[in-house]
């Protein structure tokens, strides 16, 4: 399974935008890109996914580089509710296949 | 829908015991998960199944069985309960149809043994 990489925590502050990177240096190019976030004591919730193309939900918005090697979550005005672990992670969209976690990112959100 | 259901969501047990863990999803997913998350940790997958009748092991297997004999249902049985198993147990289903889609979660399962 292709890695990913995150920084283990980061600070923002409400109402500003937040920028989450990934890095996967070993991609393949049928891997999807999925990013997903974990609110305290709750199951992981589904943020967002892509393949190549900048990808826009109702919940964030998704870069990803040209090269497809790094990512990243954007979070366009962050809220305190914003606070928790965002996963990022690479599902093989050509077979069966399972998803692993890595450590995520600790988002902590000032007032 | 009411997507992906776990009972029981809290449950003791004594070393030894055996239980096993539900869950079931109406989504008509084939894919299946479940995980286990330590206190303060990350998620590490247990096993997996891809449709019903088919299981493969995860990141940490030993100690838990699976079975799937339909699509709407993947139990987890822990075989001999240990205080190492004290973790919450997730469960999630992705669609078999775009595998570009995420995994839908479950509230979880939290399980101390004492």
């Amino acid at each position: 399974d292709a890695k990913t990489t995150q920084p283990n925590s980061m600070e923002s502050n409400e109402e500003e935008p937040v920028h989450l990177p990934c890095n996967h240096s070993t991609i393949s190019g049928t891997d999807y890109i999925h990013w997903y976030r974990q609110l305290p004591s709750q199951g992981p919730e589904y943020v967002i996914h892509g393949l190549t193309s900048n990808v826009n939900n109702r919940m964030a918005s998704l870069a990803i580089a040209e090269d497809r090697k790094s990512s990243t979550l954007i979070l366009h005005r962050a809220t305190l509710r914003d606070a928790a672990v965002y996963y990022c992670i690479l599902r093989d969209g050509s077979s069966a296949s399972k998803i692993i976690f890595g450590s995520g990112t600790r988002l902590s959100i000032r007032p | 829908n009411a997507g992906v259901t776990q009972t029981p969501k809290f449950q003791v047990l004594k070393t030894g015991q055996s239980m096993t863990l539900q869950c079931a999803q109406d989504m008509n997913h084939e894919y299946m998960s479940w995980y286990r998350q330590d206190p303060g940790m990350g998620l590490r997958l247990i096993h997996y199944s891809v449709g019903a009748g088919i299981t493969d092991q995860g990141e940490v297997p030993n100690g838990y069985n699976v079975s799937r004999s339909t699509t709407e249902d993947f139990p987890l049985r822990l075989l001999s309960a240990a205080p190492s198993q004290t973790s919450v147990y997730f469960c999630a289903s992705s669609s078999h149809l775009d595998r570009a889609y995420g995994y839908t979660f479950g509230s979880g399962t939290r399980l101390t043994v004492v």
